[in-house]
């Protein structure tokens, strides 16, 4: 089962932050948060992962709070592009995939 | 560019007939994996090799079965296709170490498959 909480659906302006919220109050030590996404009939992207620290690359921002129950990721500048499912997915061993959250950017 | 490549990108089948679709890739990865994302759904991990060692998931239907033959690719059977079976099937690659959980996958484009 998956060990993290999303909201089904969100929705934010072209150009505007994304920040996709994550709860993960079950989170043991040395599991680390994952993050993918999957735009429509596509298979799932790698977009970042992180342990303890926040985490910055080419595609989005990580954000973990000190206690690791939660996350939050941040997509600086949306475009229409970005309009996907996005998975949060906290990895044991296997990686099992939550119902993610819907982000739709619109114009 | 290396990538996960998946062959074909639709399937169609008819009810109870053997199906196998294909993976292969070009990243040398160790970890090779099987995902069914039903309509609407998310993805579920069927079952993974890492190298040669076949891990099968406990609720996997037996009708499913799996092939490596090499590093470069996999097979996915399904002995008796159903209408249940109809999905989407994604095949995704890691390169893992000693530490599981901090490899990262990367998917091919997925198989749609119809049972009719």
């Amino acid at each position: 089962d998956a060990k993290t909480t999303q909201p089904p659906s969100m929705d934010c302006a072209e150009g505007r932050a994304a920040n996709l919220p994550c709860n993960h109050s079950t989170i043991s030590g040395n599991e680390y948060v994952y993050w993918y996404r999957q735009i429509h009939s596509q298979g799932p992207q790698y977009i970042i992962h992180g342990l303890k620290n926040n985490e910055t690359n080419e595609m989005a921002s990580l954000i973990i709070t000190e206690d690791r129950k939660s996350s939050t990721l941040i997509l600086p500048h949306a475009t229409l592009r970005d309009t996907a499912v996005y998975y949060c997915i906290v990895r044991d061993d296997d990686m099992r995939f939550g119902a993610g959250t819907r982000l739709t950017v619109k114009p | 560019d290396a990538m996960v490549i998946q062959n074909p990108r639709y399937q169609v089948t008819q009810f109870g007939k053997p199906v196998t679709l294909s993976c292969s890739q070009t990243l040398n990865h160790n970890v090779m994996y099987w995902y069914q994302q039903k309509s609407s759904q998310a993805p579920k991990l069927l079952f993974h090799y890492y190298d040669k060692d076949f891990n099968n998931e406990a609720d996997t239907p037996d009708n499913f079965q799996s092939r490596r033959p090499n590093t470069s690719f996999c097979f996915l059977d399904i002995r008796s296709p159903g209408l249940g079976d109809a999905a989407m099937y994604l095949c995704a690659t890691s390169s893992e170490g000693d530490s599981r959980g901090t490899d990262t996958q990367y998917f091919g484009p997925g198989t749609r498959l119809t049972v009719l």
